[in-house]
């Protein structure tokens, strides 16, 4: 398996413009997480969903920011529009909850610049 | 919410040298993994690991869920090892899945 993808890696932007950042979780997992890793709060949740459906979002920072999942194999989180203070890391995760383990599986992140 | 604290914030180590990093939280956990942030970044996972022991490698790990505390033993450290080690869990109350991260213990091996 490819594990989970992130597009793009590095994306650099300007006050006020849109940024979509893009998700594809390990295939047959029904759990994907975005997380925020920042020097001043470190890595936090900002939502996740299960089998596409949003299910806490209280990590969300304001109305700037949202996520969707039109399918099990993609994800979609938009800043619209961007501010400097949103420039961070932002990791898209997946999981496979069974009875057996809640393990999750991180994507290599996208280094978010807003100047 | 749960707490999770890592000791020590900061370590470094001569090549060769065997460590031990601890984790411990706050309230009973369904979920605790351990990772190392290498130097690009990347999230890698070394163990899900909520109670007992596990090996891999030069690396182990024992959680007593019962005590809320994880330790995470690196033996004949390389300078590869170098990095942040997280420690995250989820909590077993709540009903989220979410993981909460510890703020990481960063490590350094020198040559």
């Amino acid at each position: 398996d490819a594990g989970v993808i992130q597009s793009p890696r590095h994306e650099v932007t300007e006050m006020g413009q849109e940024v979509t950042l893009r998700c594809k979780p390990i295939s047959g997992h029904d759990y994907l997480f975005w997380y925020r890793q920042t020097m001043m709060r470190g890595l936090e949740l900002l939502i996740y969903f299960n089998n596409n459906v949003p299910i806490d979002d209280s990590g969300m920072p304001e109305d700037r920011f949202s996520a969707k999942m039109p399918n099990a194999s993609f994800s979609t989180l938009k800043i619209q529009p961007s501010e400097p203070r949103d420039s961070a890391v932002y990791f898209c995760a997946s999981s496979f909850l069974d009875s057996a383990t809640y393990e999750q599986y991180f994507g290599p992140g996208t280094r978010l610049t807003v100047t | 919410g749960i707490q999770v604290e890592q000791s020590p914030p900061d370590l470094i180590l001569q090549e060769g040298a065997n460590s031990t990093l601890r984790c411990n939280f706050s309230d009973s956990v369904n979920n605790l993994q351990w990772f190392h942030q290498n130097p690009w970044g990347q999230l890698i996972n070394l163990f899900y690991i909520p109670s007992g022991t596990k090996q891999n490698g030069r690396l182990s790990a024992t959680t007593v869920a019962t005590e809320r505390y994880s330790l995470l033993y690196i033996s004949s450290s390389q300078t590869t090892d170098s990095g942040v080690y997280f420690c995250a869990v989820t909590p077993s109350q709540g009903g989220s899945e979410k993981l909460v991260f510890g703020k990481g213990t960063k490590l350094t091996v020198n040559p």
